[in-house]
């Protein structure tokens, strides 16, 4: 079965530290990875995507995440966090199977706090 | 604004209850998609719904059931079966179905037992 691994649960930075978190996946095949945030009190937004083309991809509030198809790997990274960031993020995947998509598998999450 | 709904924000079920979440989108999205989400356990899909009248199983539907009679609505039924109801359950829709396009969340309900 497809599995989607975020390595860190919970991680804590000062502002205007470099922030890169990991995601993993197990599947073999073509994917489509997403990466979603979770702000205190709000509806999970998509943060970014990454379908095809450029394995780096760049999304909302300077953050981006970079392909690495050899490693299964999405990870995400902001240069210099904000107290703003505080949040918690969630890596997805789906895979497709010939023309048709599987459905979205959602890491574990991880919780970001910064600290002004 | 178009966006996902989701009510009430908070519920709780007694012993032996059968309680319904409600989950309305007027973003005219096809699939629409139930999760439940606990602390350190992301989001679990628990059914789905690719279009009016049909939908299926997710990884965890054991104790809860569904209908999708409107493209608008997509309830979810937490059933006296389901042993372990406490959690945070998100809606989400998505254009095409099962596609790859991203999917739009709504703010959730958080279901806990008296």
């Amino acid at each position: 079965a497809q599995s989607v691994s975020q390595h860190n649960h919970h991680v804590i930075l000062s502002e205007a530290a470099s922030l890169e978190l990991g995601c993993n996946y197990s599947y073999g095949g073509t994917v489509n990875l997403f990466w979603y945030v979770q702000y205190p009190g709000q509806h999970l937004q998509l943060l970014l995507k990454y379908f095809s083309g450029d394995p780096l991809v760049k999304g909302i509030k300077g953050f981006e995440a970079e392909f690495i198809k050899s490693k299964f790997s999405f990870n995400l990274r902001k240069p210099s966090v904000q107290w703003s960031d505080t949040a918690e993020y969630f890596c997805a995947v789906n895979a497709r199977y010939g023309g048709s998509q599987g459905n979205l598998i959602f890491g574990k999450g991880t919780k970001l706090s910064v600290k002004p | 604004d178009g966006g996902i709904t989701q009510s009430p924000k908070y519920l709780f079920r007694k012993e032996g209850q059968n309680v319904t979440l409600s989950c309305e989108q007027n973003l005219n999205h096809d699939a629409m998609y139930w999760y439940r989400q606990d602390p350190g356990q992301g989001l679990r899909l628990i059914y789905y719904s690719q279009i009016v009248n049909d939908f299926q199983k997710g990884d965890i539907a054991e104790g809860y059931s569904v209908s999708r009679e409107k493209k608008e609505s997509f309830p979810l039924t937490v059933t006296s079966a389901q042993k372990n109801p406490t959690a945070f359950y998100l809606c989400a829709s998505s254009p095409f179905g099962i596609s790859g396009q991203p999917q739009h969340f709504g703010d959730g309900t958080r279901l806990s037992i008296l």
